[in-house]
């Protein structure tokens, strides 16, 4: 298994172009989610779906949008990027059960840069 | 609402010495609480995880972690440190769901 893999590792964009973030996982997991990682915040739930045509909004989704059309795929689009972007972004991904807890799986992350 | 504080940004020590990370939280549910790992330019591993079972709870690589209800805390400690612990540690809360709450982030580094 391949796990959660995340393309690109690194991306520079200019304030305003839009770019999609890629995710996939092989382990046929039912949630996925997106965090972004900035010093000294820990990491914060911008987007989570628990299954194929389900989505729903974390803890920072301004500025991002997603869509879940395939169990295996999860991309993050940014719309028009702003500085306030520049980050890491992990994918992660775990079964889903209810009133249950399970370890999160995550990618290697994406760094991007917003000029 | 949940949330967790890491009391210490950053811990040094010296190789073979103990390690001590501490972590508070609050929650108004029953939570369950995990430890991840990350090493330099790299993704976030699971080193251990509390979901209401045993107290002390074991994790990879010599760390363990005890919930202490009383004082709402899942402090992390491994005996002796190895200079591959070497990493940012995260405390992460949820309660029963698959929303995860993360500390801000305590860096570890290991005197030779």
């Amino acid at each position: 298994n391949a796990g959660v893999t995340q393309t690109p590792k690194f991306q520079v964009l200019k304030t305003g172009q839009s770019m999609t973030l890629q995710c996939a996982q092989d382990m046929n997991h039912e949630y996925m989610s997106w965090y972004r990682q900035d010093p000294g915040m820990g990491l914060r739930l911008i987007h989570y779906s628990v299954g194929a045509g389900i989505t729903d909004q974390g803890e920072v989704p301004n500025g991002y949008n997603v869509s879940r059309s395939t169990t295996e795929d999860f991309p993050l689009r940014l719309l028009s990027a702003a500085p306030s972007q520049t980050s890491v972004y992990f994918c992660a991904s775990s079964y889903y059960a209810r009133g249950g807890v399970n370890e999160q799986f995550f990618g290697p992350g994406t760094r991007l840069t917003v000029l | 609402a949940q949330s967790v504080t890491q009391l210490d940004s950053h811990v040094s020590v010296s190789e073979g010495t103990p390690v001590l990370l501490r972590c508070n939280y609050s929650s108004s549910y029953s939570p369950s609480l995990f430890w991840y790992v990350q090493h330099p330019n790299k993704g976030l591993q699971l080193l251990l995880k509390y979901t209401s079972a045993a107290t002390l709870v074991k994790g990879i690589n010599g760390f363990e972690a005890e919930f202490k209800k009383s004082e709402t805390s899942f402090h992390l400690t491994k005996p002796s440190a190895h200079m591959s612990d070497a990493a940012e540690y995260f405390c992460v809360v949820t309660f029963n769901d698959y929303k995860l709450s993360f500390g801000a982030g305590t860096t570890v580094t290991v005197r030779a």
